[in-house]
């Protein structure tokens, strides 16, 4: 399967500050990208579709102006948490789908803890 | 009703046993079925993609029924490296989206 990375793994950040996170393609030029975010004991929900060159589209329920999107290149899709809160404290995972059943890869994940 | 709905279990079986998942799905459009796998704090990884005719891949057996809107996981000899959540994942239908099930938890014990 592809292989996607994530940075940072981990972050703990005060409440108000903002977190950005990056998403890379190692082997795969992705013109489509997902976000996801994961609670405790909770399944997998996704955020919002990242494409390439053009504005992401968020999920229901899923604040655009509050998780900023940016997919600049075929490698590289980062989400950014603006001021963060409490709430926002879950784990995010990015993915792609390069496979040819409609498959993702997913990135390691990154552990957000906001105090 | 669940668009992904699975058993969480914990499944608590010894090494060397045969176990089943079950897992069902509400939206009849979708096209593409898998099963990942999640270990603690960790990402999910693919385990197999479940094709109409149904596929084995070593000890994992994978079967679908698209009338009864149903996919299942059969584990054989059980390890303990088997040891993990294993999440039922259907497409939605649109836009290369998927539905992740809650996940059914397996724990393989000596």
């Amino acid at each position: 399967g592809a292989v996607v990375s994530q940075h940072p793994s981990w972050v703990i950040c005060k409440s108000g500050t903002s977190v950005k996170i990056e998403c890379r393609s190692l082997d795969f030029q992705a013109t489509t990208m997902f976000w996801y975010r994961q609670f405790p004991k909770q399944s997998l929900m996704l955020m919002a579709t990242s494409n390439e060159g053009s504005k992401a589209t968020y999920e229901q329920g899923v604040e655009k102006d509050k998780f900023l999107i940016n997919h600049a290149s075929l490698t590289l899709s980062t989400l950014t948490v603006t001021s963060a809160h409490p709430e926002d404290s879950s784990f995010y995972i990015c993915s792609e789908s390069s496979g040819s059943y409609n498959e993702q890869f997913f990135g390691p994940g990154t552990r957000l803890t906001v105090l | 009703r669940k668009e992904v709905e699975q058993d969480p279990g914990p499944f608590n079986v010894p090494e060397g046993a045969t176990v089943a998942f079950n897992c069902t799905y509400s939206n009849s459009a979708s096209q593409s079925f898998f099963w990942y796998r999640q270990d603690c704090r960790k990402e999910p990884k693919l385990l197999m993609s479940v094709y109409s005719s149904g596929n084995e891949d070593g000890r994992f057996t994978a079967q679908l029924n698209r009338a009864s809107q149903y996919i299942s996981l059969l584990i054989r000899d059980s390890k303990l490296s088997d040891s993990a959540t294993y999440l039922c994942v259907v497409d939605t239908g649109t836009a290369s989206k998927l539905t992740f099930g809650t996940g059914t938890r397996l724990q393989v014990t000596l």
